[in-house]
């Protein structure tokens, strides 16, 4: 199936502790994003990645670091979680050119942080 | 403030009932307009997008731009149980070094109920 695929959907981890999330996209899209969705629904951008070039750095703390290994992959890794990082991390991608037909969204990481 | 407002809802409607979504946004940036639908625990999808001011139907649904005012609708005909969703209206902006920025706005929970 062509998708944006996310992994693990869920994550629930102590204080302190680093994770990562991993994104792959299978639509050939040159653009890849994150966004953090608060406990409202707000969805706000973090971080976007242009054929492994970020473009997009929102301010996030230093504690979050993307990679992108290839344009079809973008993790996201989290060093020393603290409880305000729980909320749902969404993967997203785009083509350079149609960007305007909309970003298509994985289904999500659900980060709990006890 | 933030760049894209919109109620939060919820929003609750009986079966067959029209229903109105809007948003307002302050970013004369903004160029691109999209509705997107969110169901629970899952990812964002595209509803409709639109560039100009004006009408753009599909369906069921009916997308309006008025950027004179900075406000743009979802209509939503003949609403059924399966529209219960929360709705996202969502903007992209052309970045200056390359790039877009897809921002949302808070969404509004809908439920159509029986």
């Amino acid at each position: 199936d062509t998708a944006v695929s996310q992994t693990p959907k869920y994550l629930v981890t102590q204080m302190g502790n680093d994770k990562s999330i991993k994104c792959e996209q299978n639509l050939g899209h040159d653009t890849m994003y994150w966004y953090k969705q608060d406990s409202k629904k707000f969805l706000k951008i973090m971080f976007s990645y242009n054929n492994k070039e970020l473009i997009i750095n929102e301010t996030v703390p230093n504690r979050f670091s993307p990679k992108s290994p290839d344009k079809a992959h973008l993790n996201l890794h989290i060093n020393s979680l603290e409880l305000g990082d729980s909320a749902v991390y969404f993967c997203a991608s785009s083509p350079v050119k149609g960007a305007n037909y909309g970003y298509t969204f994985g289904s999500g990481t659900r980060l709990t942080v006890v | 403030q933030k760049e894209v407002e919109q109620d939060p809802g919820p929003l609750s409607v009986p079966e067959g009932a029209i229903v109105s979504l809007n948003c307002t946004y302050s970013n004369s940036a903004f160029q691109y307009f999209m509705w997107y639908r969110q169901y629970s625990r899952k990812g964002p999808e595209l509803l409709m997008y639109t560039y100009s001011s004006g009408n753009k139907e599909d369906g069921r649904f009916t997308a309006q731009v008025d950027k004179s005012s900075k406000y743009i609708s979802l209509f939503i005909r003949d609403s059924q149980p399966s529209d219960s969703a929360t709705y996202l209206c969502a903007m992209i902006s052309i970045l200056t070094g390359g790039g877009n920025k897809l921002t949302f706005g808070t969404g509004t929970q809908l439920k159509v109920e029986l």
